[in-house]
C-alpha cells in the first residue's frame, strides 16, 4: 500500500519562500511527482524526481531523497498567483499509476 | 495541442440512475487513466489503458463501475446504478510516455 503525507495548510507572504515537505511509504518507488491545481481546474505538472538530489524549475525547486522517503517543493518569491493545492503523487515501481498525497493548500497573501 | 478534454464539466443525478463521463485524450497518448476525487479525501487512481487495454483496473471500487477505450482514442466511464458514494470529481489523464501525466479538468458527479 501507499502512504503519503503532506500538510493540510500553508500561509506564506507575497515574495516569500515557501517549503512544502512530503513523506512517502510505499510498496515500490519509481518516481515523486508534484502537480499544481487551481480551484476547479486540472492539476498541472510541476516537477519529477526519480534519482536523490534537486531539480530546480524557475521558481520552482523538488528535492528528493530516497532513502528518507521525503521530499520537498520549494516555490520562491511568491506571487499570487501560485496560491493554489499542491499535490505530491509516488508512481508505483512496476506500473504508471500515481499514488497522491491529500495536496497542501498554500495561500499567498499581500 | 489541444490537452485533454473531459464532458460534461459537472453532471447532477440521482440515485440509481446511470451517468457516463467521457475523456479525450492528447492526440498521440496511448496511455489513459482515470482517477476520482471524493470530497475531503486524496486523489485516488480508478485504471489505467494502454491503448484500448486495460492495463490496471485494480482501483475500480465495484462492478458498477465500467471503462471502455474502444479504437484507443477517447474513453469513457460508466456508472450504473450511481450510488450517493460516487459523488466526487472524476480526472483523466494521458500521458505518451508513462511519466509525465497531463490531467484533464475533471468530471464533478454529484449523487443525490
Amino acid at each position: 500500500g501507499q502512504n503519503i503525507d503532506q500538510p493540510t495548510e500553508m500561509t506564506a507572504t507575497e515574495g516569500a519562500i515557501v517549503q512544502i515537505n512530503c513523506t512517502y511509504q510505499t510498496s515500490g518507488f519509481n518516481g515523486l511527482f508534484w502537480y499544481q491545481q487551481h480551484a476547479g481546474e486540472a492539476p498541472t505538472f510541476l516537477s519529477y524526481n526519480v534519482l536523490d538530489g534537486l531539480e530546480e524549475k524557475g521558481r520552482f525547486s523538488s528535492f528528493l531523497s530516497r532513502s528518507k522517503g521525503y521530499s520537498y517543493l520549494l516555490l520562491k518569491e511568491l506571487q499570487m498567483k501560485d496560491s493554489a493545492s499542491y499535490l505530491c503523487a509516488v508512481r508505483d515501481t512496476n506500473d504508471y499509476k500515481l499514488s497522491f498525497g491529500a495536496g497542501t493548500t498554500v495561500t499567498v497573501r499581500a | 495541442e489541444a490537452g485533454v478534454t473531459q464532458f460534461p464539466s459537472h453532471s447532477v443525478i440521482e440515485k440509481g440512475q446511470t451517468v457516463t463521463l467521457r475523456c479525450d485524450p492528447i492526440s498521440g497518448h496511448d496511455n489513459l487513466y482515470w482517477y476520482r476525487r471524493v470530497m475531503g479525501k486524496e486523489i485516488k487512481f480508478l485504471l489505467h489503458f494502454v491503448k484500448e487495454s486495460k492495463q490496471d483496473e485494480s482501483g475500480m471500487p465495484n462492478n458498477r463501475f465500467l471503462a471502455e477505450r474502444t479504437g484507443g482514442t477517447y474513453s469513457t466511464l460508466k456508472v450504473q446504478p450511481a450510488e450517493l458514494e460516487d459523488s466526487g470529481v472524476y480526472f483523466c489523464a494521458s500521458s505518451k510516455t508513462g511519466v509525465e501525466q497531463f490531467f484533464g479538468p475533471g468530471t464533478r458527479l454529484t449523487v443525490l
